[in-house]
């Protein structure tokens, strides 16, 4: 156990639809960072939070959308939902630099997995 | 941007024995740190072994140990007597240093590893 939760574990929805993925970091952790994984693109980088604050930006979708909570717990927001969306989508954590034996590493949630019929 | 390259997308070893998995990255990063991850078929992305770049020293942990090569860019993983639970897809990941908070990972297209009796 990673101690990185993630709800719901799947999440079944139609075309069309908007879904919200919930990430819980790691107790100490200020960075979130979101995966998605699917089968023809495989694992990629969609988005960083550091601390509540938008840092990087990966191949994420403009209908794709996420956000970092005082709590910092993180929401990865998708809508207008395509069949190519169906993928596992991963939220990771990593401490703050200065962390012996942490620093510069990340830590994986379940993940989320995602069926658009 | 960094690339990383998994040639094999597919291996199998008998039980006891040792494996290499391969792994050569591209990047014009002198600082910089690589990973191995780990996903069963439970999909569970888990951290097997990290490597600083800035260390001449290959790390291990306990049956798995990594040959980095820096010049060559190249970073594989050796598996030493093999187990059933080592069966999974294997991540090399890159990621390069940043002064504020961490990274993202960038990942190669895995290699499925599986373990015979």
């Amino acid at each position: 156990d990673s101690g990185v939760t993630q709800t719901p574990k799947h999440l079944i929805t139609a075309t069309g639809q908007r879904v919200t993925l919930r990430c819980s970091p790691r107790s100490g952790d200020l960075s979130v960072y979101w995966y998605q994984q699917s089968l023809d693109q495989g694992l990629q980088f969609l988005i960083q939070y550091y601390n509540g604050e938008e840092r990087a930006k990966g191949n994420i979708l403009e209908r794709f959308s996420a956000q970092q909570f005082p709590d910092l717990h993180s929401e990865l927001n998708l809508s207008s939902l395509e069949l190519g969306d169906s993928a596992l989508y991963f939220c990771a954590s990593s401490p703050p630099r200065g962390l012996a034996g942490a620093a510069d590493t990340q830590y994986f949630g379940p993940g989320t997995r995602l069926t658009v019929l | 941007a960094q690339t990383v390259t998994q040639s094999q997308p597919e291996m199998s070893v008998q039980e006891a024995e040792t494996v290499t998995l391969s792994c050569t990255y591209d990047t014009s990063e002198n600082n910089y740190y690589l990973f191995w991850y780990k996903q069963p078929p439970s999909r569970q992305m888990i951290l097997v072994i990290r490597q600083e770049a800035y260390k001449q020293q290959n790390a291990t942990e306990n049956r798995f140990s990594v040959n980095f090569q820096k010049a060559a860019k190249s970073f594989s993983l050796k598996i030493s007597d093999s187990q059933l639970g080592d069966t999974a897809m294997y991540f090399c990941a890159f990621m390069k240093h940043a002064q504020i908070g961490n990274e993202k990972l960038t990942f190669g297209t895995g290699t499925r590893l599986t373990i015979i009796p």
